[in-house]
């Protein structure tokens, strides 16, 4: 499968306890994208990472919340001691380059359910 | 502040009519916009984009138009069918990571 792959497709965690959601990128492509979608709700942009680089993370809350893209290695989005307010669909997307004029492909999704 | 904005939050149109799916945007320096299909349970899908230096772009079934002016485009199913019930996203980007709008969900009636 060469499209976006993403782990677990479910998850769930007990309030305080620690989730992260994994990542590999379509082949060929080095631009990860991390969007969340609450429950009757839109895509909200949350982290934009290449290889070890972090370009953008304006839309990733400030606390507990932490993103990575490794030089080996699937992306993680990591959220340590979930609320149930952090139940939610994860998407991860990747480009080949930059998003400027670039197509996003999306993965399958990870959904966390905070109990 | 929603910079990309669906308006509809449903269609519900009936096989092989039409489907037009609307979106407005507040952003002029967006340059590039997609739309995207969603079924449940699942990541959505890319479907059609559009340069700002268009103002058509076709794929089959799917025509999106962009009116610059007016910051808005729209997707056209022609002719929906069953399958395509889904939820559509808009999204705007070029420069800019891209914003999605809240979506449209469309449902072909056999």
């Amino acid at each position: 499968n060469a499209g976006v792959m993403q782990n677990p497709r479910h998850l769930v965690r007990r309030r305080g306890q620690e989730a992260r959601l994994r990542c590999s990128p379509m082949k060929g492509h080095s631009h990860v994208y991390w969007y969340r979608q609450l429950p009757e709700e839109g895509l909200k942009f949350m982290v934009y990472l290449q290889k070890e680089n972090i370009i953008d993370e304006s839309g990733m809350p400030k606390e507990r919340f932490s993103a990575e893209f490794p030089k080996e290695g699937p992306s993680i989005l990591r959220i340590q001691q979930v609320v149930r307010g952090d139940s939610a669909a994860y998407f991860c997307a990747s480009s080949p380059g930059s998003a400027s004029g670039n197509t996003i492909y999306f993965g399958e999704g990870s959904w966390l359910t905070v109990v | 502040d929603q910079q990309v904005k669906q308006n509809s939050p449903s269609l519900s149109v009936q096989e092989g009519r039409i489907s037009i799916l609307n979106c407005d945007y507040t952003n002029s320096m967006f340059d590039y916009f997609l739309w995207y299909k969603k079924y449940p349970a699942e990541g959505p899908t890319f479907l059609i984009s559009i340069s700002s230096i268009k103002d058509k772009n076709e794929d089959g079934r799917f025509t999106v138009f962009l009116n610059k002016s007016a910051k808005h485009l729209s997707l056209h199913i022609v002719p929906s069918q069953p399958g395509d019930s889904a939820v559509y996203f808009c999204a705007a980007g070029g420069s800019y990571i891209p914003t999605f709008g809240r979506g449209t969900s469309l449902i072909v009636h056999p």
